[in-house]
């Protein structure tokens, strides 16, 4: 079974400061996503990385995934309130559907 | 446009009662999914399909049933409802390759007594 761990599992830091959230395997994914959920709201799409050691950067986020492809980061610099929300990651398990990981529920403070 | 729809939104039932939630997804997409998502175990996939007419287990399909009506519809039936499924569902949908983003909808949140 693939199972997708992230780290930490709940954060709350004041605005200005920065962040990385993990998610870790022992399998080994042909992609990766990233979304962001807001309460009550169903997870968006931050980003997909394909290749092994691919780093991307959306606005202050920055997603690696790493370069055996079993694990990913993301780096989120000067977080924001706005950044608030559960984070997930989700692994290719199949050609048709995605394994994703347990969540970080980050909290940033104004 | 509306995406992926869902309906109910929310729904209460007792131990033992049936229901169908509903999902209708208008972005043409092939594949479609139903998820549970608990506290702190994220999203599991219960069924999935990937084109019309086809239907898949997922990690967690005990106690579910699901269908695909056409391309647009995909429904997921709780024959008799337990505790344990007690969750929020979600639906998506996305085009068939893995790398394709899913479009989720806003979520059932189902409780039972």
């Amino acid at each position: 079974t693939q199972l997708l761990e992230q780290s930490p599992q709940f954060l709350s830091i004041q605005e200005g400061e920065n962040l990385t959230v993990y998610c870790n395997s022992s399998s080994v994914f042909s992609s990766l996503q990233w979304y962001r959920q807001e309460p009550g709201e169903g997870p968006v799409l931050l980003v997909t990385v394909v290749t092994g050691g691919e780093v991307k950067k959306l606005k202050r986020l920055t997603f690696q995934f790493g370069d055996a492809r079993k694990d990913s980061s993301l780096h989120i610099t000067a977080a924001q309130p706005g950044d608030t929300g559960l984070y997930l990651c989700a692994g290719a398990g199949g050609t048709y559907k995605y394994i994703f990981g347990t969540g970080t529920r980050l909290k940033v403070l104004a | 446009n509306a995406g992926v729809t869902q309906t109910p939104k929310f729904q209460v039932l007792k131990t033992g009662q049936s229901m169908t939630l509903q999902c209708a997804q208008d972005m043409n997409h092939n594949s479609m999914y139903w998820y549970r998502q608990d506290p702190g175990m994220g999203l599991r996939l219960i069924y999935y399909s990937a084109s019309e007419g086809t239907t898949d287990k997922g990690e967690v399909p005990n106690g579910y049933n699901v269908s695909r009506l056409n391309k647009r519809e995909f429904s997921l039936r709780l024959e008799s409802a337990a505790p344990s499924q007690t969750s929020v569902y979600f639906c998506a949908s996305s085009n068939i390759h893995s790398n394709q983003p899913q479009h989720f909808g806003d979520g059932t949140r189902l409780s039972i007594l």
